[in-house]
């Protein structure tokens, strides 16, 4: 059993399009983490987020930690075919424990 | 190095045969991590290093996976008699504190 629950397992949208992806639990983290990873490449740390309702935004990624800071979303705004990739959360208890990950196709 | 390193990037090995995957972390970080990927799926947590306390080895799929980190340092992540279903990337990750971890390019095991 995953600690870390993502939805949806794959997404693919066509260009321009936003998305959603979420990343839930029912265990409380210190902090929780996404990343993306590219094929034949280790996963890159985009944000981390530590406050409960804490919202961070990176060009047209945004991220939301749930106010009792067990879930967290990631939405993109006019997603580009760059955004490819596998989104992982990871969460911070203990040690780092990753979600299965959302693997998402920008189509041109 | 700036970054983690993991050697080698590719092995392929018959199965039955031993091998050994090395990483080495960022300087100064205190965890590494060891994971499993197949293909197109996530991250299989392996074992968790910190400083000197005892690893946690819980993610370990069977004895035949064994893993040391040799002075706070370098790791090395050793699979005995290996099967086809070992066949996998192993990723490497360092960490100075768990709000951050930074993964090495991975090794493609290849058991035939």
């Amino acid at each position: 059993t995953q600690l870390l629950e993502q939805s949806p397992q794959f997404l693919s949208i066509q260009e321009g399009e936003n998305l959603t992806v979420y990343c839930n639990s029912s265990s409380v983290f210190s902090s929780l983490q996404w990343y993306r990873q590219e094929p034949g490449e280790g996963p890159v740390l985009l944000v981390t987020v530590v406050t409960g309702g804490e919202v961070k935004k990176l060009k047209r990624l945004t991220f939301q930690f749930g106010d009792a800071r067990k879930d967290s979303s990631l939405h993109i705004t006019a997603a580009q075919p760059g955004d490819t990739g596998l989104y992982l959360c990871a969460g911070d208890r203990v040690k780092l424990s990753f979600g299965a990950g959302t693997t998402v196709t920008v189509r041109a | 190095g700036a970054g983690v390193s993991q050697s080698p990037s590719n092995k392929v090995t018959e199965k039955g045969k031993d091998v050994e995957l090395r990483c080495d972390p960022i300087s100064g970080h205190t965890a590494l991590y060891w994971y499993r990927q197949s293909l197109g799926q996530g991250l299989e947590f392996l074992i968790y290093f910190q400083g000197n306390s005892a690893p946690d080895k819980s993610g370990l799929p069977s004895d035949r996976f064994s893993a040391e980190r040799t002075g706070g340092s370098v790791s090395t992540l050793t699979i005995q008699r290996t099967q086809q279903e070992d066949s996998a990337v192993y990723l490497c990750a360092s960490s100075p504190k768990n709000t951050e971890a930074f993964f090495g390019q991975g090794t493609r095991l290849t058991v035939v």
